[in-house]
């Protein structure tokens, strides 16, 4: 049982957006920088967003990230079907002394 | 292009000692400009960070792992390692190492090693 809430799923038809979101609290999300990764299964997770809201080179400008409070939240535009796969958010929580991830989201498109 | 590659056995006995290498190429452990960490998953814990070390050996573990696992750093190999001793079925999972800024910013990851904890 994860520190960090998300939603197990979220769906969305093509050209599409959705919004996942994830839930902390003060000693992680409203205190710390948030990063999303995307898995697709029996792979390794591939970083999305980093710092919030920052995408690494060769992120689709389809992805971006936002953090208010202790909450946190993937959009993603423009929806195609390659995008249907599983979503984590990650962050350091300072009770925990390390990086925790949430339990991850599954995006049906 | 960074790569990341782990090795070592998959099939452990409970009660011994996991042991897992992870061979980097394309950027040197001794540059200093990262962390190198184990990951693992399982359907049961999700995600975990078991721990980081830096070039100069210095370690940080999960606290609740601080007195099983043990990270250690070969510079000249450009490797690292982790062991996980006293293991249990619990232990069960796919281990990843990645490379990292301190956080949970995780840019390379290995293609993960599946490890079974089983008599």
């Amino acid at each position: 049982q994860s520190v960090l809430t998300q939603p197990p799923s979220v769906s969305g038809t093509p050209g599409q957006s959705v919004t996942i979101s994830c839930s902390g609290s003060n000693s992680n999300i409203g205190s710390n920088y948030v990063c999303w990764y995307q898995q697709v299964p029996g792979t390794a997770p591939k970083l999305l967003i980093y710092r919030n809201n920052q995408r690494p080179s060769g992120v689709p400008d389809r992805f971006s990230g936002s953090k208010s409070g202790t909450s946190a939240a993937l959009a993603i535009s423009g929806l195609r079907s390659e995008d249907e796969t599983d979503y984590f958010c990650a962050v350091w929580d300072d009770s925990l002394s390390g990086p925790v991830f949430g339990e991850g989201t599954k995006l049906t498109v | 292009q960074v790569q990341l590659q782990e090795s070592g056995p998959g099939l452990v006995k409970p009660s011994q000692t996991l042991s897992l290498t992870c061979t980097v190429s394309g950027d040197s452990i001794s540059s200093g400009d990262f962390y190198w960490s184990w990951i693992r998953q399982s359907p049961v814990k999700g995600l975990e960070w078991i721990g980081y070390i830096f070039f100069t050996g210095r370690t940080y573990y999960k606290p609740s792992l601080r007195s099983r696992a043990t990270i250690s750093v070969d510079t000249s190999k450009n490797q690292f390692s982790l062991k996980l001793t006293s293991v249990t079925a619990a232990d069960t999972a796919v281990y990843y190492c990645a490379r990292g800024n301190w956080g949970p910013h995780f840019d390379y990851w290995g293609q993960g090693a599946l490890v079974t904890v089983s008599s």
